[in-house]
């Protein structure tokens, strides 16, 4: 079945380093891949998405390109702030039950 | 302000007392859901709408009931609560889904259920 793996973490940085969150996934057809993020007590929002194969999203500073060849959609940034201390969430979104499938989730602190 | 809304956001309850939690969108959306999330588990799909009077199982269903009888309301029910049922539920709403499940899916902000 359709699956998505992510890194684990938690991951601990200092803040202007350069972030990268390994996900993965496993899936019939060419699914839509989203990365959403959830700060403490909130809800889910959407951070990017990518809905073709090379296709990058980007948001706030945040990018991750769909790569069909290795079905992969790392998240990138180049200089993390403390601000962005959160759990990030990588998904795949079914076409057919139209439902995500989201990995387990990345908690990152960002230490100033 | 579009929006999903929840009710409510905390809830402590005995095992069997049956209870609601309702979801709001006012976005228009065809697609409605709800999730819960668990540590360990992340993010598992219970119900989903595709549009009024459509539902279906997601990954998660045994225990739990939904309706939709209107475009803009999804409740979800637990007709008998267990402790397993603890957990901390969203619901999410999106335009139908795309030939590619392109359409973002927008969430409340989470319902968190404690089942003694």
């Amino acid at each position: 079945g359709d699956s998505v793996t992510q890194m684990e973490g938690p991951v601990t940085l200092s803040e202007e380093a350069f972030l990268t969150i390994n996900c993965t996934y496993t899936a019939t057809g060419y699914p839509s891949l989203f990365w959403y993020v959830q700060y403490p007590g909130e809800g889910l929002q959407l951070l990017l998405k990518a809905t073709k194969a090379d296709d990058k999203g980007s948001n706030k500073g945040f990018e991750a390109t769909y790569r069909k060849e290795t079905t992969s959609f790392h998240l990138e940034k180049g200089s993390v702030q403390v601000s962005d201390s959160a759990v990030y969430f990588c998904a795949l979104r079914r076409r057919s039950q139209g439902n995500l499938i989201f990995g387990k989730g990345t908690k990152l602190s960002v230490k100033p | 302000e579009a929006q999903v809304t929840q009710n409510p956001r905390y809830l402590i309850t005995v095992t069997g007392k049956k209870l609601t939690v309702t979801c709001s969108q006012n976005m228009n959306h065809e697609y409605m859901s709800w999730y819960r999330q668990d540590p360990g588990l992340g993010l598992r799909q219970i119900y989903y709408s595709m549009n009024v009077e459509v539902t279906d199982k997601g990954d998660v269903p045994e225990g739990y009931k939904v309706s939709r009888k209107e475009k803009r309301n999804f409740p979800l029910i637990l007709e008998s609560p267990s402790p397993n049922q603890t957990s901390l539920y969203f619901c999410a709403s999106s335009l139908s889904p795309g030939l590619a499940g392109e359409e973002t899916q927008y969430f409340g902000p989470g319902t968190r259920l404690l089942v003694l």
